[in-house]
């Protein structure tokens, strides 16, 4: 089976770098995904990684290592809206395989 | 603008009652799936569907029935052997481009059993 541990719970100051880690346990790999949701909100696509490395997206990065099964999530110049959940979540063969989330609260 | 779409967006049931949920895309996706998430957890799977006219169970599919009669719907219902229904149900459909595999999600539906 899968599995993935995420931080339950991140404060960081607004303005400020925040770094959200993923390791997972998988018997097969295609990609590590993440995903924003906001209270009562659906979640959202963030990024996708299938290969080593840093992805850039505006003020979001996503970064992988295959070899360590570990990832994270960097938000850059944090502001008020981007407290929310992020889950990250593994592609093997089957559906995709959600974290239980990282709760990240923005304060100024 | 493409996307997908759940109804109603909160369903209060009855003890005993069947529900069903429903989904719509038209995002001309074959894939779409139904999550289960309860407060402070993660999403759990119910039911997905590759193609029209199959679907395969989830993690936690006793409790539940699906259909895809058509690609662009993928309702869920909640039967009432299912014991514990209160929960927030995400339908999504994936998609798999240039900037990634990833899931799109419905707003989802809030299922509350009165």
């Amino acid at each position: 089976g899968q599995s993935l541990e995420q931080p339950s719970e991140v404060t960081a100051v607004e303005g400020a770098i925040v770094q959200i880690n993923c390791t997972y346990q998988t018997s097969g790999f295609y990609g590590l995904s993440w995903y924003q949701q906001h209270d009562g909100g659906a979640p959202t696509f963030l990024s996708y990684n299938a290969l080593d490395g840093l992805e850039e997206t505006g003020r979001f990065s996503s970064f992988l290592s295959r070899s360590d099964s570990y990832g994270y999530l960097l938000l850059q110049e944090l502001q008020m809206k981007d407290s929310a959940s992020y889950f990250c979540a593994v592609r093997d063969r089957t559906p995709l395989v959600f974290g239980k989330g990282t709760r990240l609260s923005v304060i100024a | 603008d493409g996307g997908i779409t759940q109804s109603p967006k909160y369903l209060f049931r009855k003890e005993g009652q069947n529900v069903t949920l429903s989904c719509e895309q038209n995002l001309n996706h074959d894939a779409m799936y139904w999550y289960r998430q309860d407060p402070g957890q993660g999403l759990r799977l119910i039911y997905y569907s590759q193609i029209v006219n199959d679907f395969q169970k989830g993690d936690i599919a006793e409790g539940y029935s699906v259909s895809r009669e058509k690609k662009e719907s993928f309702p869920l219902t909640v039967t009432s052997a299912q014991k514990n229904p209160t929960a927030f149900y995400l339908c999504a459909s994936s998609f798999d481009r240039g900037g990634g595999y990833g899931y799109t999600f419905g707003s989802g539906t809030r299922l509350t059993v009165v």
